[in-house]
């Protein structure tokens, strides 16, 4: 089984400029998460989709936007970028099963912004 | 709101030790409660979980927690510390009403010692 995978792995941009990060989740998995992870923090949670549509969001300024696509993988974008936005930006995919909400990470997309 | 509280940013044991990370959370109603594993450069892996079944959890790698409703804690054991266990260790929180979003603590920093 192909774990989730994301990319890029590590990207680095200049303040103002937009980013678009990408998510393929576990096969089978309808869900998908988003978190940000600033150095030295836990994860904080910034969308959530299933079926296509937006269940869940964070505190996050508009800049932040996703979106899922019809075989569940799913692009965070962030537009106009502030220093602040540079961080582990981890996606995980939600087990259909039960409803306990282990989230399955990949090995996240590195952002710096200069 | 959720919240977590890990007591201990970092902690220092010798090989063959016990290893105890703290734990503690608010949650208005009977909460989900996780210990996810974050080695360097990596996503987070699922350790164990509570899910209001035994109070007594069993995870991967010897790994245990037990769930204390009174204390409002949910602390991380092991009983004998290895070099491999070395890593970043974080207890999450979820939401009841979105299985996507849970609530992570800041992490705490294992160090094993020859």
């Amino acid at each position: 089984d192909t774990g989730v995978t994301q990319s890029p792995t590590h990207l680095i941009k200049t303040r103002g400029q937009q980013v678009t990060l990408r998510c393929s989740p576990i096969s089978g998995h309808k869900s998908v998460s988003w978190y940000q992870q600033v150095l030295g923090q836990g994860p904080q949670f910034i969308f959530q989709y299933y079926e296509k549509e937006e269940r869940g969001r964070g505190n996050f300024p508009d800049r932040f936007s996703a979106r899922q696509f019809p075989n569940y993988s799913s692009e965070l974008n962030v537009n106009a970028l502030l220093l602040g936005d540079s961080a582990l930006y981890l996606c995980a995919s939600i087990s259909n099963r039960g409803n306990t909400g282990e989230l399955f990470f990949g090995e996240g997309s590195r952002l710096t912004v200069l | 709101a959720q919240s977590v509280t890990q007591l201990g940013s970092h902690v220092s044991v010798s090989e063959g030790a016990l290893v105890l990370l703290r734990c503690n959370y608010s949650s208005s109603v009977p909460p989900y409660l996780f210990w996810y594993v974050q080695y360097p450069n990596q996503g987070l892996q699922l350790l164990l979980k509570y899910t209001s079944a035994a109070t007594l959890v069993k995870g991967i790698n010897g790994f245990e927690a037990e769930f204390k409703k009174s204390e409002t804690s949910f602390h991380l054991t092991k009983p004998s510390a290895h070099m491999s266990d070395a890593a970043e260790y974080f207890c999450a929180v979820r939401e009841n009403t979105n299985a996507g979003k849970s609530t992570f603590g800041d992490g705490t920093t294992l160090t094993v010692k020859p």
